[in-house]
């Protein structure tokens, strides 16, 4: 799979946007780009993925790149509870039992 | 409720007894797969399942085996275990999807820590 690069911490205040950034020079047409979190004491959960055009659900929103070597979640409206790691993972498969491949991912604080 | 369980949720053992920990899905998922989680290493693979009877090893399957006999069940059996293998533990599972791979999110069970003396 091809790797991905994010920043170690960010910090945002509660009630505040906040955009996560990633890049992955080297995605291939296939690979799809998620973005799980996970929360402390919990195991990862899904938050959104996409493959070449921006996606919207209840949780973020995710915005590729034109020629895809980079993505940003973005958190329309933090809260204390977004508080987590987020990992941007690339995989030619998506999220199926060939598995997903978790970089350090983006420690997020939320300041009150 | 869907969900990934796991059990036990923590278990302290002595090298070389054997332990089982044991994953189970309501989801009709197709695909399960074993993690662990070090610092500084992240969350890697340890072997996944397409389907019953089909198991397949990820990136770090040494000191482990697994069994698919039901599809919501997928064990992770450590038969003789090592202090190296002391770490947090995560099932996850998800649907199989349409042209022969799978995109479907894949859902985490809430960890299991495992502590080998």
């Amino acid at each position: 799979d091809a790797k991905t690069t994010q920043p170690n911490s960010m910090e945002s205040n509660e009630e505040e946007p906040v955009h996560l950034p990633c890049n992955h020079s080297t995605i291939s047409g296939t690979d799809y780009i998620h973005w799980y979190r996970q929360l402390p004491s919990q195991g990862p959960e899904y938050v959104i993925h996409g493959l070449t055009s921006n996606v919207n659900n209840r949780m973020a929103s995710l915005a590729i790149a034109e020629d895809r070597k980079s993505s940003t979640l973005i958190l329309h409206r933090a809260t204390l509870r977004d508080a987590a790691v987020y990992y941007c993972i690339l995989s030619y498969a998506g999220g199926g039992a060939d598995g997903l491949t978790f970089g350090k991912g983006t420690h997020l604080i939320i300041q009150p | 409720e869907a969900q990934v369980t796991q059990n036990p949720r923590y278990l302290i053992t002595v090298t070389g007894k054997k332990l089982t920990v044991t994953c189970s899905q309501n989801m009709n998922h197709e695909y399960m797969s074993w993690y662990r989680q070090d610092p500084g290493l992240g969350l890697r693979q340890i072997y996944y399942s397409m389907n019953v009877e089909v198991t397949d090893k990820g990136d770090v399957p040494e000191g482990y085996k697994v069994s698919r006999k039901e599809k919501r069940n997928f064990p992770l059996i450590l038969e003789s275990p090592s202090p190296n293998q002391t770490s947090l533990y995560f099932c996850a599972s998800s649907f199989r999807g349409t042209g022969g791979y799978s995109y479907n999110e894949q859902f985490f069970g809430p960890g299991t820590r495992l502590t080998v003396l």
